[in-house]
């Protein structure tokens, strides 16, 4: 069964631009989350998608949005970069239900804000 | 407000020898609790977890203990490998379907 992927890995932005991450989780899993991860800070939760529907939200500002395809797939958007935005985002995925917390990562995307 | 904390940012241990790793949470809420190992370059894998109706769960190499009495867990590893060598995080939950709190990870070096 092939992993989660995320598209692209690396990415270079200017400040003021704006970001659309792409996030493929295992087949048959319906349930996404996005974290953000800073050296110092571990991985913030950004939120959760299930079955289309955003179920939980982490503590960031609204210029992180995100979404879920019928298929599962999920996007992630960052409007308006700061440089404070440069961090590695990692999606995982899970069945969803009771197994929720065993979630599988994906390699992340290494986003750069110059 | 970090609720879960790992207060060692890096560890070393001898090969063979056991490596024990520990977080701390203040939030008396959670109930659920995972440690994930991370290589650079891969994102977090799922390791070992705990609910707070045990002390202790068991899966090869490596132990998890709760205290729940000290909002403390720790993760054990015996004997450590040189493919151990990674970052640990771990995390806590309230439910199984309520979103993970990670702690800042411990970066864990064994040395053959």
């Amino acid at each position: 069964k092939a992993g989660v992927t995320q598209t692209p890995r690396y990415l270079i932005k200017t400040r003021g631009q704006q970001v659309t991450l792409s996030c493929s989780p295992i087949s048959g899993h319906r349930s996404v989350s996005w974290y953000q991860q800073t050296p110092g800070q571990g991985l913030q939760f950004l939120f959760e998608y299930f079955s289309e529907t955003q179920r939980n939200k982490g503590n960031f500002p609204g210029r992180f949005s995100g979404r879920q395809f019928s298929n599962s797939r999920s996007e992630m958007n960052v409007s308006t970069l700061e440089l404070g935005d440069s961090a590695l985002y990692l999606c995982a995925s899970s069945p969803g239900g009771s197994s929720y917390n065993e979630q599988f990562f994906g390699p992340g995307t290494r986003l750069t804000v110059l | 407000d970090q609720q879960v904390k790992q207060n060692s940012p890096s560890l070393s241990v001898q090969e063979g020898r056991i490596s024990i790793l520990n977080c701390d949470y203040t939030n008396s809420m959670f109930d659920y609790f995972l440690w994930y190992k991370k290589y650079p370059a891969e994102g977090p894998t799922f390791l070992i977890s705990i609910s707070s109706i045990k002390d202790k769960n068991e899966d090869g190499r490596f132990t998890v203990f709760l205290n729940k009495s000290a909002k403390h867990l720790s993760l054990h590893i015996v004997p450590s490998q040189p493919g151990d060598s990674a970052v640990y995080f771990c995390a806590a939950s309230r439910t199984l379907n309520e979103k993970l709190t990670f702690g800042t990870g411990t970066r864990l070096t064994i040395i053959p």
